[in-house]
């Protein structure tokens, strides 16, 4: 089964870019990689998602390596509202269906 | 902005008794999800419609939790009786996807179960 692999833990000064890396080297080869970000007490909020290029939308930018072993989520200008935990998702397979599977994530400290 | 409603908000209840969550997906998402999400770590799925089937539930403990979509428009998760390992917060989502694809998921605010 497909897995994600993040730090535990990152900080980030307000202002700097912050790059949270994720390992995903069992993804199979037409599988997305899927960022989303929880803000303490709410529920997900997706990011972004990629397959082979790289992406940008207005929350940040998804760069996948040519292997696609690994990516790196990066948010050009982080603020303190930033501070979240951030999951890194593939799909596992379930007999014909796709199943979204959460790690631990990264916690990102955006500080002063 | 249409959102994912779940309810209660909080629920505190006693070991051996019975709760039950209920959660209205964003209209016209074919897709709902079930997920428990214990402190510190990531949301676990529980169960996956499409419309109103099961498309997984393998990680339902099946000898005390339910879900049902009857009408796939709402659904209710079902635990009989409660133990205090199921103090975690529950998260529904809701996506548009079909099979085969994939569509962002919308989550709802969760409800925070405590066992006593």
């Amino acid at each position: 089964d497909a897995k994600t692999t993040q730090p535990p833990s990152m900080d980030c000064a307000e202002g700097r870019a912050a790059n949270l890396p994720c390992n995903h080297s069992t993804i199979s080869g037409n599988e997305y990689v899927y960022w989303y970000r929880q803000i303490h007490s709410q529920g997900p909020q997706y990011i972004i998602h990629g397959l082979k290029n790289n992406e940008t939308n207005e929350m940040a930018s998804l760069i996948i390596t040519e292997d696609r072993k690994s990516s790196t989520l990066i948010l050009p200008h982080a603020t303190l509202r930033d501070t979240a935990v951030y999951y890194c998702i593939v799909r596992r397979r379930s007999g014909g269906s796709y199943i979204p599977t959460f790690g631990r994530g990264t916690s990102l400290i955006v500080h002063p | 902005e249409a959102e994912v409603a779940q309810s209660p908000r909080y629920k505190i209840t006693e070991k051996s008794q019975a709760v039950a969550f209920w959660c209205d997906p964003i209209s016209g998402h074919a897709t709902l999800y079930w997920y428990r999400q214990i402190l510190g770590q990531g949301p676990e799925l529980l169960v996956q419609f499409q419309d109103e089937s099961v498309v997984d539930d393998s990680q339902l403990p099946k000898d005390r939790f339910s879900a049902e979509r009857l009408k796939g428009v709402d659904s209710t998760l079902k635990i009989q009786p409660a133990e205090l390992g199921d103090s975690a917060m529950y998260l529904c989502a809701s996506s548009l996807s079909i099979a085969g694809s994939y569509n962002e998921q919308f989550f709802g605010p969760g409800t925070r179960l405590t066992v006593l």
